[in-house]
């Protein structure tokens, strides 16, 4: 079935740093959505990305498709302390339903 | 708010017992999830329903017993659980199925010890 490969498992940085994640998929995708698990919380939405080679930015936050949209980042510019979660990549699941598998997720944990 | 409400948010049960957990969403979709979130593990997809009919079953134990009723509310029968089913389990809505970029909205969860 579907699967998805997400990078690192867990990341530490100092306040101030960048953080990135990556998603890995051995099919093409029709589409891509990042979630943010707060600790303690429940994933949220964060964005969908669709086209080949597509960038979104939300302030700090850029997310990218590539261009054989096998793949996909989370890019996080000067992180802060709000900034911690685990970040999750879902994708389709391979009979096209609309059901999501989600990847690993990142845990991103800033010190201040 | 997330539209998504599952009660109870805390459950501790002994491995005899038979309880439930509910969830009810206020967003008019049609599609409904149980997903379980434990330590060590990604999130798992336990059952899907799209318009009140289960499309999923990912080969979960019969010990897990689903039920959606209709579009709007989705409930989760527990019994004769294990110490190792203890985790998050948390319920999910979409639009539908079948629909290009389906974001899934999640409840709060339901943070289960059977002991």
């Amino acid at each position: 079935g579907q699967q998805v490969m997400q990078i690192p498992q867990y990341q530490h940085v100092q306040e101030g740093e960048d953080f990135t994640t990556y998603c890995n998929s051995s099919t093409t995708l029709s589409n891509i959505q990042w979630y943010k698990q707060r600790p303690g919380g429940h994933p949220v939405f964060l964005i969908q990305l669709v086209k080949s080679g597509e960038v979104k930015k939300q302030k700090r936050l850029t997310f990218q498709f590539g261009e054989a949209k096998k793949n996909s980042s989370l890019h996080i510019t000067a992180t802060q302390t709000t900034d911690v979660g685990t970040y999750f990549c879902a994708v389709g699941g391979s009979s096209n339903t609309g059901k999501l598998i989600f990847g690993q997720g990142t845990t991103l944990q800033v010190k201040p | 708010e997330t539209g998504v409400t599952q009660t109870p948010r805390h459950l501790v049960m002994g491995m005899t017992n038979k309880k439930s957990l509910k969830c009810e969403q206020h967003l008019g979709h049609n599609a409904m999830y149980w997903y379980k979130q434990s330590a060590k593990k990604p999130l798992e997809l336990m059952f899907v329903y799209n318009f009140k009919e289960q499309t999923e079953n990912n080969s979960v134990p019969s010990r897990f017993s689903p039920e959606c009723p209709n579009s709007s509310h989705l409930f989760l029968h527990l019994h004769t659980l294990q110490p190792e089913d203890s985790a998050l389990y948390l319920c999910a809505s979409s639009q539908e199925l079948g629909l290009a970029g389906n974001t899934i909205y999640f409840g709060e969860g339901s943070w289960l010890t059977v002991v």
